[in-house]
């Protein structure tokens, strides 16, 4: 009953240093999508995947790249961290994109950028 | 000026209180209107879901839009300390989610 897991939950990183988030779902999800929550921004969208072999920008896609590596599994890699994308990472999947579709949400990975 | 906007709080009120939760929008173009509940270090999970103008009901909460006003708004009855968390609004526009930032809402017992 995982639903949708994120690694990892913490992270800090020095400015230029990359890496990759992970995320898998276990609900059969055609989209997936990454988020990035700041205080008094709200989510905002960085990239979506709505089906598997897909990917496309969001709100907020500079600095980010994204990999769908199957149905399961939607990564968000950073090349070259900056201090401005210290935040809260949401990865969450829903059936199809469309309002009709509730999207399900991991519990986050908090980034720090020193 | 944000398409959606809704008070970030806090809002704290007594165990027992009806409490209201709302955002105001801009884009007329929104057909589909979201609740979420979010706990502390959680991410948010889905609370109610409505697509016309009109109220919903699912036991303690009742959620309501006014398409001619862009004013949506989520009602909790009898509210429990458990409620405490962060409620945050979205709708649905162009394959996206557009998000309040998020109401904390803080239920003393």
């Amino acid at each position: 009953n995982a639903g949708v897991t994120q690694t990892p939950k913490f992270q800090v990183l020095k400015t230029g240093q990359s890496m990759t988030l992970q995320c898998a779902q276990d609900m059969n999800h055609n989209s997936m999508y990454w988020y990035r929550q700041d205080p008094s921004m709200g989510l905002r969208l960085i990239y979506y995947s709505a089906s598997e072999g897909t990917t496309d920008k969001g709100e907020v896609p500079n600095g980010y790249n994204v990999s769908r590596l199957n149905k399961r599994e939607f990564s968000l890699r950073l090349e070259s961290a900056a201090p401005s994308q210290t935040s809260v990472y949401f990865c969450a999947s829903s059936e199809a994109v469309g309002g009709r579709q509730p999207q399900h949400f991991g519990d986050g990975t908090r980034l720090s950028i020193l | 000026q944000k398409e959606v906007e809704q008070d970030p709080g806090p809002l704290s009120v007594p165990e027992g209180a009806i409490v209201s939760l709302n955002c105001t929008y801009s884009n007329s173009a929104f057909q589909y209107f979201m609740w979420y509940r979010q706990y502390s270090r959680k991410g948010p999970e889905l609370l109610m879901y409505t697509y016309s103008s009109g109220n919903k009901e699912d036991g303690r909460f009742t959620a309501q839009v006014d398409k001619s006003s862009k004013y949506i708004s989520l009602f909790i009855r009898d509210s429990q300390p458990s409620d405490s968390a962060t409620y945050l609004c979205a709708m649905y526009s162009n394959y996206q989610l557009i998000w309040g930032a998020g109401t904390k809402l803080i239920i003393k017992p």
